[in-house]
């Protein structure tokens, strides 16, 4: 299995809601990243766990909550967002967690958000 | 902070014409990716350097990485519609592998 799976595809919610995307991955992969892309611009980094702690925050607003529970998991949980918030948000996993390592990342296929 | 400069921004060309993607970064790359991305959709990787003067090739695209580390060049040989999408360049800053940026992104449309 090589596959990062990303929960929902698309989602639709308004600035009152408290939603949930998550990101799953059975390789074994110890380094997990939140990354988010808006339209015609390159993925921006978010969040990044190593052994299941989060090891980087690029100043990401707190109505962002990520969580990763076990090894294979991943959530972002959202609450109070804005419509700026509208984009597609990346889950990607890399087998080695240290931060020498240089391993390829496996991207999901995303989540596209939309906040009313 | 590391800064990528790709180019160019967009590329039109033929199928069957060759063509070149460059990336250019403010500092020195300890880890240079090619990731070709499809609208709407998640990054699929193409290829991983790291060492100055490395090359590597997969099928009909070539990326290389220059002696100081610090451009890589993505080559398209005979380009077919299938090839079309955005290219994105990713470094990683040293000591911090973890932690991957991307470069604005080369969008290609490869005209039948």
């Amino acid at each position: 299995d090589t596959e990062v799976t990303q929960t929902p595809k698309h989602l639709v919610m308004g600035m009152t809601n408290k939603k949930s995307l998550k990101c799953e991955q059975h390789m074994g992969h110890r380094a997990m990243y939140w990354y988010k892309q808006k339209a015609k611009k390159p993925p921006e980094l978010m969040f990044v766990y190593s052994y299941e702690k989060l090891s980087i925050n690029e100043s990401v607003p707190s109505r962002f909550s990520p969580e990763c529970p076990n090894s294979s998991l991943l959530n972002l949980h959202l609450h109070a967002l804005q419509p700026e918030d509208s984009a597609l948000y990346l889950c990607a996993s890399r087998s080695g967690a240290g931060p020498s390592n240089t391993g390829e990342l496996f991207f999901g296929e995303g989540s596209r958000l939309t906040v009313l | 902070s590391q800064e990528l400069e790709q180019s160019p921004q967009s590329l039109i060309v033929q199928e069957g014409k060759n063509l070149t993607i460059n990336c250019t970064s403010s500092k020195t790359l300890y880890g240079l990716y090619w990731y070709k991305q499809k609208y709407g959709e998640g990054l699929i990787f193409l290829m991983m350097l790291q060492k100055g003067g490395e090359e590597k090739s997969h099928e009909k695209i070539t990326a290389k990485l220059d002696e100081k580390k610090q451009q890589s060049s993505l080559h398209i040989t005979a380009s077919q519609p299938s090839h079309a999408g955005i290219y994105l360049c990713g470094a990683a800053k040293y000591n911090a592998g973890n932690m991957l940026t991307f470069g604005g992104g080369t969008r290609l449309m490869v005209k039948p």
